[in-house]
This record gives C-alpha cells, sequence and structure tokens, in this order.
C-alpha cells in the first residue's frame, strides 16, 4: 500500500460547484498533514496545514480523522484560478528522528467556466 | 522576504555528464530537501540535510549525492547522467526538523539530457 493515495483526478467542475478531495495515509504514527496546490509546470506552493479538529481558510476546509487515517479537503464557490493539482501531504515522527514529509500523486481540479 | 531560490533554471546535458543543481533555503531556515519530479509523476524525495548533516536519502542510486553548507546552502550533484534523470529537481526548506514545519519549495531546476 501506498504511503499517501489519493484519486488522481481529474475533476472538472463548473465555478461556483462545491468539490471534495480525499486522501489516506498509511503510517498511523503520522504526526502533522498539509495540503499544497501545483500549477502546472510550477513548484508545490503550501496551501494550508491541517489540524486535528479541522480549520477553514476562507473557501477551504481541511478535515483529519485520525481513526480512519484519511483527510479531506473542501473547496466551496470554486473559482478559475483554483484549478490545479493538489497535493495531500504527510508526516511522520519515526523512532530515529523526523523523516521527510510523503508526497502524494495529487489530485488534479479544472474549474471550468 | 527572499524564499527559497534555486540555480540554474533550465540546465541541458548529454548522457554521462554531470550536473551541479544549487539551492539557497529561506533565511533562518536550516534543512534543506531535494526532490525529483519527473514529467507527470509525483515528487519523489531524495535527500535531506540539516545542519550540515545529510539527515535522510530516498531510494535513489549513489551518483545522486550532495552537500549542505555552513550558511545553509546546499547542492544536488548528479554524475553519469541518464536521459531518465531529466526531470525537475526542486528544493525546499524547513524552519527545523519539527513535525510540525512545512516545506517552501523553489521554482526548481528544469534538468534535461539529450
Amino acid at each position: 500500500r501506498k504511503e499517501v493515495e489519493q484519486d488522481p483526478g481529474p475533476f472538472n467542475v463548473p465555478e461556483g460547484a462545491t468539490v471534495a478531495f480525499n486522501c489516506t495515509y498509511s503510517n498511523s504514527a503520522s504526526q502533522s498533514f498539509f495540503w499544497y496546490r501545483q500549477d502546472c509546470r510550477k513548484e508545490p506552493k503550501l496551501l494550508m496545514s491541517v489540524y486535528s479538529s479541522g480549520n477553514e481558510d476562507g473557501r477551504f476546509t481541511a478535515q483529519l480523522n485520525r481513526a480512519s487515517q484519511y483527510i479531506s479537503l473542501l473547496i466551496r464557490d470554486s473559482k478559475l484560478s483554483d484549478s490545479a493539482t493538489y497535493l495531500c501531504v504527510v508526516n511522520s515522527l519515526m523512532n530515529s528522528g523526523n523523516t521527510p514529509l510523503v508526497f502524494g500523486k495529487g489530485t488534479r481540479l479544472s474549474v471550468i467556466a | 522576504e527572499a524564499g527559497v531560490t534555486q540555480s540554474p533554471t533550465h540546465l541541458i546535458k548529454t548522457r554521462g555528464q554531470q550536473a551541479t543543481l544549487r539551492c539557497s533555503p529561506i533565511s533562518g531556515h536550516t534543512s534543506v530537501y531535494w526532490y525529483q519530479q519527473a514529467l507527470g509523476l509525483g515528487l519523489q524525495f531524495l535527500l535531506w540535510y540539516d545542519e550540515g548533516e545529510e539527515r535522510n536519502r530516498g531510494n535513489f542510486p549513489p551518483r545522486f549525492s550532495g552537500r549542505q553548507f555552513p550558511n545553509y546552502s546546499s547542492e544536488l550533484n548528479v554524475n553519469a547522467l541518464e536521459l531518465e534523470d531529466s526531470a525537475l529537481y526542486l528544493c525546499a526548506s524547513s524552519g527545523g526538523t519539527g513535525a510540525n514545519q512545512p516545506q517552501h519549495f523553489g521554482d526548481g531546476t528544469r534538468l534535461s539530457i539529450l
């Protein structure tokens, strides 16, 4: 099983739609979680951290379910500028020290006018 | 505040040559990470440096190596280049080794092997 799994998409949605992305991770020792966005041929950019209690940043809401080892990202009122690949990212704290971030392969979103 | 900077932006090499890629982290960040992203694929972790030491290494052959300098900048060296090394090489930095530290990326170096 891959460490971080995401539905690759693409998700094609009209402007104004609500869209949700899911992500599962295999390492139950994982301690921190992030969503990044990556535009075509650009570097990944941090979108938001994901906290245990869930958190919101404007139109974006992230949720974490540790029991199911599942993370979600909800985008409300989609804009054309939201079109990008969304990367689910997980870190783990192992006995030997921190390991680097593990990136999912990403879910592609296309918002259509 | 300046972000992570990488150079060169593009690099064209031929098979068998050697490539050196450079990265300067965000001021105050001590950890530097290197990733490879081949076209259409996800990020593959290459190397992690912190305080001048190699902390972790991904599943890549020894011809991928690097170092971190006292000013925390870093170099990635790839020897005996192969066609499949063509990819975007991304450098990221973080402000510490705590589990909650996100990483911030540079624009990347696009390496093309002819």
